[in-house]
């Protein structure tokens, strides 16, 4: 079925530990997000990619480093975990970015304690 | 911050339509209006996106205002699965390589569809 997955599902982290979010979509798709969810707030984006080999900030990009080595994998990495990175990480892609529809991932819930 | 305002909850009786609301004041001429919904715990779902004239397709339909400035979703026959928390986001065309065009998601609007 196509669409975007994430893994893992969710992720228990020690503080200063590295870890890596995987997103992959097999819908051929130019741009793909990362967002953070905290509870009481929306998505918030942290880093966006326009197209392979290309990768942007968004709103809240500090902790986070992101690749788009090619078309299918945008994966997020906290090089040293914090407790405030704790939250829902939702990945998206979109046919270009910023036009019509995003497709989101079913999510990562990461706790770092 | 996002662009837009939004009920923080409404509530909807099964069957009837929901409407809901979002004002974008400071809207500008390229820049469309999207809604979303995400329903607990998954990711979110886009529903609608329209410019300025009213889109409708097999999820809602979408009523912009002339002036732009606000909009409605109209979810026709809502059932107790329409109950999400719904984003009306405002987003620009893209400047390719620029960050315009990137969602903001505000708090959105919490519909509860009661039988």
């Amino acid at each position: 079925i196509a669409g975007i997955t994430q893994a893992p599902t969710s992720q228990i982290l020690a503080a200063g530990r590295r870890m890596t979010l995987r997103c992959t979509q097999d819908m051929r798709h130019n741009a793909m997000y990362w967002y953070r969810q905290d509870l009481g707030l929306g998505l918030r984006l942290i880093h966006y990619s326009n197209t392979a080999g290309t990768t942007g900030k968004g709103e809240v990009p500090d902790g986070y480093s992101v690749s788009r080595a090619n078309t299918d994998d945008f994966p997020l990495t906290l090089a040293s975990a914090v407790p405030s990175q704790t939250s829902v990480y939702f990945c998206a892609s979109s046919a270009r970015q910023g036009v019509g529809e995003q497709f989101f991932g079913p999510g990562t819930r990461l706790t770092v304690l | 911050d996002a662009k837009t305002t939004q009920p923080p909850s409404m509530d909807c009786a099964e069957g009837r339509a929901a409407n809901l609301p979002c004002n974008h004041s400071t809207i500008s001429g390229n820049e469309y209006v999207y809604w979303y919904r995400q329903i607990h715990s998954q990711g979110p779902q886009y529903i609608i996106h329209g410019l300025k004239n009213n889109e409708t397709n097999e999820m809602a339909s979408l009523i912009i205002t002339e002036d732009r400035k606000s909009s409605t979703l109209i979810l026709p026959h809502a059932t107790l699965r329409d109950t999400a928390v719904y984003y009306c986001i405002v987003s620009g065309t893209m400047n390719y390589g620029g960050s315009q065009g990137n969602l903001i998601f505000g708090k959105g609007t919490k519909l509860s569809v009661k039988p």
